[in-house]
């Protein structure tokens, strides 16, 4: 069974300081994850998604995430955070179980607070 | 081009009654799904629609119903409401298989 785990519930950091969100994920076949954003009273957004290839992934906003296989961790990361990266993070990963579908599990999401 | 429209944004209901929500995807994309977003439970999955076929269905009594349109546009019902139904519904649509998924603003609803 496909799934992911944010282990925090909740990122501290300061404005310019470098910001990880952690993710990790229990796949059976070839992982596909991604990484989106929820701003209060909205609905989430997409900032990358890691199918193969490098392990760097770079996506919006100047957000970027890095695959390891072996921890099978899926982190993201800015390297100057931003009071408008406030937000809630969620980590996905595709459902393989369900051939020819676009169905995801979500992780629990971690609040990210930046401080001015 | 135009986002993933739902509507409406609110709705308060109470128990017994029925509700439909309605998705407008984005132009081209075939796939929409729905999820539920709660604070408990965080986001569950519904059901998935391609070509108006019900591709997948999650874990959710037969009270949650869907259906899609030729125009990919979709709906939801659901029937005989419940407290626990209170949630933020989100709708998404996506190219297909691998594509990230492009969420609609949600409807609250509200169970009382």
């Amino acid at each position: 069974a496909q799934s992911v785990a944010q282990p925090e519930d909740q990122v501290n950091v300061a404005e310019g300081n470098p910001l990880t969100v952690k993710c990790t994920y229990s796949v059976s076949g070839n992982p596909y994850l991604f990484w989106y954003v929820q701003y209060p009273n909205r609905g989430l957004q997409f900032l990358l998604k890691y199918i193969t290839g490098d392990n760097l992934v770079k996506g919006s906003y100047g957000f970027e995430a890095e695959f390891n296989k072996s921890q099978t961790s899926f982190h993201l990361k800015k390297p100057s955070a931003l009071v408008s990266d406030s937000a809630l993070y969620f980590c996905a990963v595709r459902d393989e179980a369900r051939a020819g579908g676009n169905q995801f599990y979500f992780g629990t999401g971690t609040s990210l607070t930046v401080i001015p | 081009k135009a986002g993933v429209t739902q509507t409406p944004r609110y709705l308060i209901k109470t128990r017994g009654q029925q509700v439909t929500l309605s998705c407008s995807p984005i132009s081209g994309h075939r796939s929409v799904s729905w999820y539920q977003q709660t604070p408990g439970q965080g986001l569950q999955f519904l059901f998935e629609y391609f070509s108006e076929t019900q591709r997948n269905k999650g874990n959710f009594p037969g009270r949650f119903s869907g259906r899609q349109f030729s125009n990919s546009r979709s709906e939801m019902n659901v029937s005989t409401l419940e407290l626990g139904d209170s949630a933020l519904y989100l709708c998404a649509s996506s190219l297909g298989s691998n594509s990230p998924l492009h969420f609609g603003n949600g409807t609250r609803l509200t169970v009382t």
